[in-house]
Protein backbone atom coordinates (compact mmCIF):
# COMPACT_ATOMS: atom_id res chain seq x y z
CA UNK A 1 0.00 0.00 0.00
CA UNK A 2 1.44 3.18 -0.88
CA UNK A 3 2.19 5.31 1.89
CA UNK A 4 1.98 8.82 2.26
CA UNK A 5 2.10 11.14 5.25
CA UNK A 6 1.13 15.14 6.04
CA UNK A 7 2.73 17.20 9.50
CA UNK A 8 1.13 18.90 11.16
CA UNK A 9 -2.13 16.63 11.82
CA UNK A 10 -3.60 19.62 13.34
CA UNK A 11 -3.07 23.00 13.25
CA UNK A 12 -3.72 26.35 15.14
CA UNK A 13 -3.15 29.86 13.44
CA UNK A 14 -4.03 33.14 14.03
CA UNK A 15 -5.43 35.30 10.83
CA UNK A 16 -2.85 36.92 9.02
CA UNK A 17 -0.15 34.63 9.88
CA UNK A 18 1.71 32.28 7.84
CA UNK A 19 0.98 28.34 7.80
CA UNK A 20 2.80 25.52 6.07
CA UNK A 21 1.41 22.01 5.18
CA UNK A 22 3.85 19.44 4.75
CA UNK A 23 3.27 16.13 3.05
CA UNK A 24 5.43 13.23 2.42
CA UNK A 25 5.43 10.32 -0.28
CA UNK A 26 7.66 7.17 -0.10
CA UNK A 27 5.81 5.61 -3.26
CA UNK A 28 8.16 7.47 -5.87
CA UNK A 29 4.96 8.72 -7.35
CA UNK A 30 5.00 11.37 -10.28
CA UNK A 31 2.19 13.41 -9.43
CA UNK A 32 1.22 15.07 -6.15
CA UNK A 33 -2.02 17.16 -4.94
CA UNK A 34 -3.34 18.94 -2.25
CA UNK A 35 -6.90 18.81 -1.33
CA UNK A 36 -9.28 20.69 0.75
CA UNK A 37 -12.34 19.08 2.38
CA UNK A 38 -15.51 21.16 3.60
CA UNK A 39 -18.91 19.89 4.58
CA UNK A 40 -20.88 20.00 1.35
CA UNK A 41 -18.20 20.73 -1.13
CA UNK A 42 -16.16 17.11 -1.48
CA UNK A 43 -12.93 17.44 -2.35
CA UNK A 44 -11.85 20.37 -4.34
CA UNK A 45 -8.16 20.57 -5.69
CA UNK A 46 -6.08 23.15 -4.78
CA UNK A 47 -2.40 22.48 -6.14
CA UNK A 48 -0.92 19.89 -7.59
CA UNK A 49 2.65 18.57 -8.84
CA UNK A 50 4.17 16.08 -12.06
CA UNK A 51 7.70 16.07 -10.13
CA UNK A 52 10.49 17.64 -8.41
CA UNK A 53 10.56 21.49 -9.20
CA UNK A 54 6.90 22.05 -10.68
CA UNK A 55 4.10 23.46 -8.89
CA UNK A 56 0.01 23.79 -11.01
CA UNK A 57 -3.18 25.90 -10.29
CA UNK A 58 -5.93 23.24 -9.56
CA UNK A 59 -9.08 24.51 -9.18
CA UNK A 60 -9.51 26.55 -5.96
CA UNK A 61 -5.46 27.96 -5.95
CA UNK A 62 -6.05 31.85 -4.40
CA UNK A 63 -4.94 32.29 -1.40
CA UNK A 64 -2.30 29.47 -1.65
CA UNK A 65 1.15 28.51 -2.83
CA UNK A 66 2.60 25.31 -3.27
CA UNK A 67 6.34 23.84 -3.36
CA UNK A 68 7.83 20.69 -4.76
CA UNK A 69 11.38 20.47 -3.69
CA UNK A 70 11.64 16.87 -4.29
CA UNK A 71 10.13 13.91 -5.58
CA UNK A 72 8.82 13.06 -2.39
CA UNK A 73 7.49 16.04 -0.54
CA UNK A 74 5.01 18.65 -1.62
CA UNK A 75 4.54 21.81 0.56
CA UNK A 76 1.25 23.77 0.85
CA UNK A 77 1.79 27.53 2.18
CA UNK A 78 -0.69 30.03 3.05
CA UNK A 79 1.10 33.45 3.07
CA UNK A 80 -1.31 35.45 5.08
CA UNK A 81 -3.95 32.92 7.01
CA UNK A 82 -7.87 33.90 6.63
CA UNK A 83 -10.65 32.17 8.70
CA UNK A 84 -12.32 30.95 5.48
CA UNK A 85 -9.25 28.41 4.80
CA UNK A 86 -10.38 26.67 8.01
CA UNK A 87 -10.22 23.26 6.72
CA UNK A 88 -9.03 19.85 6.36
CA UNK A 89 -6.43 19.48 4.27
CA UNK A 90 -5.82 16.11 1.76
CA UNK A 91 -2.14 15.63 0.10
CA UNK A 92 -2.39 12.71 -2.48
CA UNK A 93 0.17 10.95 -4.32
CA UNK A 94 -0.18 9.46 -8.19
CA UNK A 95 2.14 7.39 -10.61
CA UNK A 96 0.51 10.05 -12.99
CA UNK A 97 -1.33 8.38 -15.29
CA UNK A 98 -5.24 8.96 -16.06
CA UNK A 99 -6.03 5.78 -14.96
CA UNK A 100 -4.03 5.62 -11.58
CA UNK A 101 -5.36 5.51 -7.88
CA UNK A 102 -4.22 8.43 -5.86
CA UNK A 103 -3.44 7.40 -2.25
CA UNK A 104 -3.90 9.90 0.26
CA UNK A 105 -2.40 11.18 3.46
CA UNK A 106 -4.27 11.35 6.81
CA UNK A 107 -5.15 14.81 6.17
CA UNK A 108 -4.57 18.30 8.30
CA UNK A 109 -7.00 19.82 10.31
CA UNK A 110 -6.25 23.63 9.74
CA UNK A 111 -8.10 26.05 12.03
CA UNK A 112 -7.95 29.82 11.45
CA UNK A 113 -8.63 32.66 14.35
CA UNK B 1 -14.83 22.39 -16.19
CA UNK B 2 -16.28 18.87 -15.53
CA UNK B 3 -18.99 19.06 -13.02
CA UNK B 4 -19.61 15.97 -11.00
CA UNK B 5 -22.69 15.78 -9.13
CA UNK B 6 -23.92 12.79 -6.83
CA UNK B 7 -27.33 12.03 -5.60
CA UNK B 8 -28.43 10.88 -3.09
CA UNK B 9 -26.58 13.08 -0.60
CA UNK B 10 -27.37 11.14 2.18
CA UNK B 11 -28.58 7.49 2.45
CA UNK B 12 -29.72 5.12 5.59
CA UNK B 13 -30.71 1.64 4.87
CA UNK B 14 -30.91 -1.72 6.37
CA UNK B 15 -28.18 -4.17 7.02
CA UNK B 16 -28.31 -6.76 4.45
CA UNK B 17 -30.03 -4.30 2.27
CA UNK B 18 -28.60 -3.32 -1.23
CA UNK B 19 -27.82 0.21 -2.04
CA UNK B 20 -27.52 2.43 -4.73
CA UNK B 21 -25.37 5.59 -5.32
CA UNK B 22 -25.44 7.76 -8.51
CA UNK B 23 -22.80 10.26 -10.31
CA UNK B 24 -23.06 12.47 -13.32
CA UNK B 25 -20.55 14.09 -14.90
CA UNK B 26 -20.18 17.21 -18.17
CA UNK B 27 -17.30 16.18 -19.98
CA UNK B 28 -18.24 13.51 -22.48
CA UNK B 29 -14.45 12.88 -23.27
CA UNK B 30 -14.25 11.66 -19.65
CA UNK B 31 -12.46 8.05 -19.52
CA UNK B 32 -11.89 7.42 -16.07
CA UNK B 33 -14.64 7.00 -13.40
CA UNK B 34 -13.84 5.63 -9.96
CA UNK B 35 -15.20 5.59 -6.47
CA UNK B 36 -13.43 5.88 -3.02
CA UNK B 37 -14.52 5.66 0.56
CA UNK B 38 -13.93 7.61 3.47
CA UNK B 39 -14.75 6.38 6.98
CA UNK B 40 -15.13 9.19 9.50
CA UNK B 41 -12.11 10.83 10.43
CA UNK B 42 -10.03 8.98 8.15
CA UNK B 43 -8.27 9.44 4.79
CA UNK B 44 -10.65 8.89 1.38
CA UNK B 45 -9.38 5.81 -0.34
CA UNK B 46 -10.18 3.96 -3.89
CA UNK B 47 -12.55 1.49 -4.06
CA UNK B 48 -12.92 0.87 -7.34
CA UNK B 49 -12.69 2.26 -10.70
CA UNK B 50 -13.85 1.69 -14.44
CA UNK B 51 -12.55 2.36 -17.75
CA UNK B 52 -15.14 1.11 -20.39
CA UNK B 53 -18.82 0.98 -20.55
CA UNK B 54 -20.22 -1.69 -18.99
CA UNK B 55 -20.61 -3.15 -15.56
CA UNK B 56 -17.32 -4.21 -13.12
CA UNK B 57 -18.35 -6.72 -9.65
CA UNK B 58 -15.67 -7.04 -7.04
CA UNK B 59 -17.32 -8.96 -4.27
CA UNK B 60 -20.36 -6.87 -2.80
CA UNK B 61 -19.69 -4.05 -4.83
CA UNK B 62 -20.47 -3.60 -8.83
CA UNK B 63 -20.25 -0.38 -10.87
CA UNK B 64 -22.49 0.33 -13.71
CA UNK B 65 -20.71 2.85 -16.34
CA UNK B 66 -23.10 4.24 -19.07
CA UNK B 67 -20.87 7.50 -21.18
CA UNK B 68 -23.68 8.89 -23.30
CA UNK B 69 -26.13 9.27 -20.66
CA UNK B 70 -22.77 10.67 -18.33
CA UNK B 71 -23.48 8.19 -15.88
CA UNK B 72 -22.30 5.70 -13.59
CA UNK B 73 -23.14 4.36 -10.11
CA UNK B 74 -21.86 1.93 -7.34
CA UNK B 75 -24.20 -0.42 -5.97
CA UNK B 76 -23.16 -2.23 -2.83
CA UNK B 77 -25.35 -6.11 -2.28
CA UNK B 78 -25.61 -7.26 1.45
CA UNK B 79 -24.50 -3.66 2.87
CA UNK B 80 -22.76 -3.96 6.05
CA UNK B 81 -22.71 -1.42 9.10
CA UNK B 82 -18.96 -1.39 8.24
CA UNK B 83 -20.25 0.21 5.00
CA UNK B 84 -21.26 3.31 6.57
CA UNK B 85 -18.75 5.92 5.18
CA UNK B 86 -18.58 8.64 2.57
CA UNK B 87 -18.55 7.64 -0.85
CA UNK B 88 -17.07 9.99 -3.58
CA UNK B 89 -17.47 9.36 -7.15
CA UNK B 90 -14.53 11.09 -9.17
CA UNK B 91 -13.62 11.16 -12.84
CA UNK B 92 -10.69 12.72 -14.72
CA UNK B 93 -10.23 15.93 -15.96
CA UNK B 94 -7.77 16.07 -18.93
CA UNK B 95 -6.73 13.69 -21.17
CA UNK B 96 -3.71 11.24 -18.96
CA UNK B 97 -3.07 14.31 -16.52
CA UNK B 98 -4.26 11.98 -13.38
CA UNK B 99 -6.42 15.23 -12.22
CA UNK B 100 -9.83 13.95 -10.76
CA UNK B 101 -12.76 16.41 -10.05
CA UNK B 102 -14.85 15.04 -7.24
CA UNK B 103 -18.35 14.84 -6.43
CA UNK B 104 -19.89 16.20 -2.96
CA UNK B 105 -20.57 12.72 -1.81
CA UNK B 106 -23.34 10.37 -0.59
CA UNK B 107 -23.07 9.88 3.30
CA UNK B 108 -24.18 6.15 3.61
CA UNK B 109 -25.41 4.87 6.85
CA UNK B 110 -26.32 1.07 7.45
CA UNK B 111 -27.95 0.03 11.03
CA UNK B 112 -27.85 -2.70 12.38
Amino acid sequence: EAAVTQSPRNKVAVTGGKVTLSCNQTNNHNNMYWYRQDTGHGLRLIHYSYGAGSTEKGDIPDGYKASRPSQENFSLILELATPSQTSVYFCASGPGQGGDTQYFGPGTRLLVL
Amino acid sequence: QQNVQQSPESLIVPEGARTSLNCTFSDSASQYFWWYRQHSGKAPKALMSIFSNGEKEEGRFTIHLNKASLHFSLHIRDSQPSDSALYLCAVNTGANTGKLTFGHGTILRVHP
